[in-house]
């Protein structure tokens, strides 16, 4: 398996507070990604990044901030939670972008009551 | 919008028997992948095929592309109860180094 973690596994918040969760990876890859998967609509993008401190959005970027200030680690901020953003969120990472395979981390389970 | 919809979207097979699966997509493509995540896990990469090729292999598994008709299939032969899972279709529409994924099919082998 690539060497890909995510952290919290699972969490529970609250409506209005803010949430960051976080990708970790050992690959020395250049690309990442920020997924969420809802029921019926497949994996959608929020952001990704193709280098430190490059990062632009995707489908489903608002209401979420990116940091990456490190090759291994990329951040994904939800500013202030809403019920809508309880999803499962999955980081994944590439060594050259879309014309390769990407890889994925096990996924976060967020909540927002 | 999804730039790939799978079709169908739950498919129920016996052990042995063959899976096809079918993406379809609106916009040209330099590639298109196939990806599968078993419940509770993360997506696994199974097979890429660029916009040149008409036909790859990969074990059990035959993704072929058909650009005129923008559309892709996967067949996974001899299907055992561990193929179990779903599986999602995703293009690259080129221009961002970003993947477009499907909606999935949920396949169940049962024995």
């Amino acid at each position: 398996d690539a060497g890909i973690t995510q952290s919290p596994r699972h969490k529970v918040t609250e409506t209005g507070t803010p949430v960051t969760l976080r990708c970790h990876q050992t690959e020395n890859h250049r690309y990442m990604y920020w997924y969420r998967q809802d029921p019926g609509h497949g994996l959608r993008l929020i952001h990704y990044s193709y280098g430190v401190k490059d990062t632009d959005k995707g489908e489903v970027s608002d209401g979420y901030s990116v940091s990456r200030s490190k090759t291994e680690d990329f951040l994904l901020t939800l500013e202030s939670a809403t019920s809508s953003q309880t999803s499962v969120y999955f980081c994944a990472i590439s060594e050259t972008g879309s014309s390769y395979e990407q890889y994925f981390g096990p996924g976060t389970r967020l909540t927002v009551t | 919008s999804q730039q790939g919809e799978e079709d169908p979207q739950a498919l129920s097979i016996q052990e042995g028997e063959n899976a096809t699966m079918n993406c379809s997509y609106k916009t040209s493509i330099n590639n298109l992948q196939w990806y599968r995540q078993n419940s509770g896990r993360g997506l696994v990469h199974l097979i890429l095929i660029r916009s040149n090729e008409r036909e790859k292999h990969s074990g059990r598994l035959r993704v072929t592309l058909d650009t005129s008709k923008k559309s892709s299939s996967l067949l996974i032969t001899a299907s055992r109860a561990a193929d179990t899972a779903s599986y999602f279709c995703a293009t690259d529409m080129g221009g961002g180094n970003k993947l477009t994924f499907g909606t999935g099919t949920q396949l169940k082998v049962e024995l």
